[in-house]
């Protein structure tokens, strides 16, 4: 099994321009959510799903949008880049929320740069 | 105010000693807890769950303690391959069960 894979690794962005961060996990895996780490900040939730069909906002979603049209397929759209998005983003997946003894496994992340 | 405190090290300890995180939260409905470790610039890995009751894997002991919102980490006879940023992480009961996470403390063992 491949786990959670998320594409692209890198990524450098103008300021306005938008992207689509992907992940996709084959693990069957309900839960999915995304967050993104900065220096001093540790990893904040943006947005989370609990199955296809189903979104919420997390700690920070201003400037994400997410959908989860399927079970495996996680994307993070940024709508129009900004300096301040500039970070490391991990997709992380869990088979079965609460009461999950197995945590959540992550993707490697991408890392991305908005100039 | 982040809901789950930890002291952000860095810890330096030699090879062979036993180093203690620990951690507290502050919404009481977190239910579940875990232990991540994360390497530079890699992605964060499940070291171990959490329990009321102790839970040991090898070098390694986690505790919650319900009544005091705190969870420790032990980590016993530590290796150099045991450097990382230990992350302590609860389960967000009205967030779809995704993770809250400590900003980390960092531990490096040195020979």
């Amino acid at each position: 099994n491949a786990g959670v894979t998320q594409t692209p690794k890198f990524q450098v962005l103008k300021t306005g321009q938008s992207m689509t961060l992907q992940c996709a996990q084959d693990m069957n895996h309900e839960y999915m959510s995304w967050y993104r780490q900065d220096p001093g900040m540790g990893l904040r939730l943006i947005h989370y799903s609990v199955g296809a069909g189903i979104t919420d906002q997390g700690e920070v979603p201003n400037g994400y949008n997410v959908s989860r049209s399927t079970t495996e397929d996680f994307p993070l759209r940024l709508l129009s880049a900004a300096p301040s998005q500039t970070s490391v983003y991990f997709c992380a997946s869990s088979g079965s929320g609460q009461y999950s003894n197995y945590g959540y496994t992550f993707g490697s992340g991408t890392r991305l740069t908005v100039v | 105010r982040k809901e789950v405190e930890q002291d952000p090290g860095p810890f330096n300890v030699p090879e062979g000693a036993t180093v203690a995180f620990n951690c507290t939260y502050s919404n009481s409905a977190s239910q579940s807890f875990f232990w991540y470790r994360q390497d530079c610039r890699k992605e964060p890995k499940l070291l171990m769950s959490v329990y009321s009751s102790g839970n040991e894997d090898g070098r390694f002991t986690a505790q919650l303690n319900r009544a005091s919102q705190y969870i420790s980490l032990l980590i016993r006879d530590s290796k150099l391959s045991d450097s990382a940023t230990y992350l302590c992480v609860g389960v967000l009961s009205n967030s779809g069960y995704a993770l809250n996470f400590g900003k980390g403390t960092s531990l490096l063992v040195t020979p």
